[in-house]
């Protein structure tokens, strides 16, 4: 089993609409949570860090469930520019350095 | 600059060859890894470093992978005796500090080995 496990998609979203999806680690001294984006051929982006109590950047929200171990990502008002693999990564508090990447969930917005 | 820089972007050699992949991290971070990504696939933790101490290898696959870090700073990935498995990208974060802090990446060495 993966330590952190997608859906690889690909979520499908007209412009403008809402998509959400979720990750789920195995870890569970897990400590530290992100989200990344990476375009095609590109280096992966820290979009955001995800913290206990849920977060929100713009469209963008979080949130953390530790008793199910798992991660959410939602977009709302999806634009074209969100089309990207969204990676979750994790940190296991027992092995600070080794961050680990899940596979990523590819979102295609379209017009 | 003020991001992860690596060189060279691309790197063509022949299959047994050695390569060396550079990465000069963000100015200020002590923390430093490397990472190699396979076509549609995730990203696979290789090694890392932290300040002074002894570097974490647990994720080379091969005793033909071997990283240094050179006065905390500057990182050298050396693949040697490359085999075709080996074509890959190789990515190169940095952060402030290991320990849950979020990681920058560099724009990667594509490696292609053939």
């Amino acid at each position: 089993r993966k330590e952190v496990e997608q859906d690889p998609g690909p979520f499908n979203v007209p412009e403008g609409a809402t998509v959400a999806f979720n990750c789920t680690y195995s870890n569970s001294a897990s400590q530290s949570f992100f989200w990344y984006r990476q375009d095609c051929r590109k280096e992966p982006k820290l979009l955001m860090s995800v913290y206990s109590s849920g977060n929100e950047d713009g469209r963008f929200t979080a949130q953390l469930n530790r008793a199910s171990q798992y991660i959410s990502l939602l977009i709302r008002d999806s634009k074209l520019s969100d089309s990207a693999t969204y990676l979750c990564v994790v940190s296991p508090y027992d092995s600070w350095g080794k961050l680990q990447f899940g596979a990523g969930t590819q979102v295609v917005v379209t017009p | 600059g003020a991001g992860v820089s690596q060189s060279p972007s691309n790197k063509v050699t022949e299959k047994g060859k050695d390569v060396e992949l550079r990465c000069d991290p963000i100015s200020g971070h002590t923390a430093l890894y490397w990472y190699r990504q396979s076509l549609g696939q995730g990203l696979e933790f290789l090694i890392y470093f932290q300040g002074n101490s002894a570097p974490d290898k647990s994720g080379l696959p091969s005793d033909r992978f071997s990283a240094e870090r050179t006065g905390g700073s500057v990182s050298t990935l050396t693949i040697q005796r490359t085999q075709q498995e080996d074509s890959a990208v190789y990515l190169c974060a940095s952060s402030l500090a290991v320990g849950g802090q979020p990681q920058h990446f560099g724009d990667g060495t594509r490696l292609s080995i053939l």
